[in-house]
């Protein structure tokens, strides 16, 4: 199975920063990537696949980068809505995995 | 509006079977792979299976931790997917999501909002 890393695990910032989460896999994915938001008590949200490319209506704040092993997800601009939990995950074979994810927390 | 609808959640004994479905609306769901996911009590994600589309043969796949006790089914004509869960332990406590697949590698876009399962004597 394909092991996927995330870090940090935790990370608190302000409204208004920007940040990046970083996801490693245990093998080459290509770009077979994807990146979830879950909020507490709320089903995960899809938000970009393919490593880069946003889903439909997801705002242009959030972006992804990588290939191979390593990818990052970047949020701009902070805005109380976009503190949850991040996950990302490779559906480049089965079994499907995910990283432990990264819990966003306001400064 | 694309949605997806999880049910038939809830308390079961531990050996006992309980069949989920996951009712699609909005969009033609025979052209679709789903696939299950669950998560258990303060615990991450966990892919738990997939069905791909009639034209792919309708197979399936799944995680180690259910298979031989979890089989994913679909009817089309009525838009809706199960995971039909026997053997249960309480390990499998969870809330179990579907998600619609696309791509010709399947990545998830539409998720449901959740059924929760509790296996507890």
């Amino acid at each position: 199975d394909i092991q996927m890393t995330q870090s940090p695990s935790s990370l608190s910032a302000s409204v208004g920063d920007r940040v990046s989460i970083t996801c490693r896999a245990s093998q080459g994915i290509s770009n077979n990537l994807a990146w979830f938001q879950q909020k507490p008590g709320k089903a995960p949200k899809s938000l970009i696949y393919a490593a880069s490319s946003l889903q439909s209506g997801v705002p242009s704040k959030f972006s992804g980068s990588g290939s191979g092993t390593d990818f990052t997800l970047t949020i701009s601009s902070l805005q109380p809505e976009d503190f949850a939990t991040y996950y990302c995950q490779q559906y480049n074979s089965y079994p499907r995995t995910f990283g432990q994810g990264t819990r966003l927390e306001i400064k | 509006e694309v949605q997806l609808v999880e049910s038939g959640g809830g308390l079961v004994q531990p050996g006992r079977s309980l069949r989920l479905s996951c009712t699609a609306s909005g969009f033609t769901f025979g052209d679709y792979a789903m696939s299950w996911f669950r998560q258990a009590p303060g615990k991450g994600l966990e892919w738990v299976g997939v069905i791909r589309s009639k034209a792919h043969g309708a197979t399936t796949e799944y995680a180690a931790s259910v298979k031989g006790r979890f089989t994913i089914s679909r009817d089309d004509s009525k838009s809706i997917a199960y995971l039909q869960m026997n053997s249960l332990k309480s390990e499998d406590t969870a809330v179990y999501y579907c998600t619609r697949d696309r791509g010709s590698y399947c990545y998830m876009d539409v998720w449901g909002k959740g059924t929760t399962v509790t296996v507890s004597s």
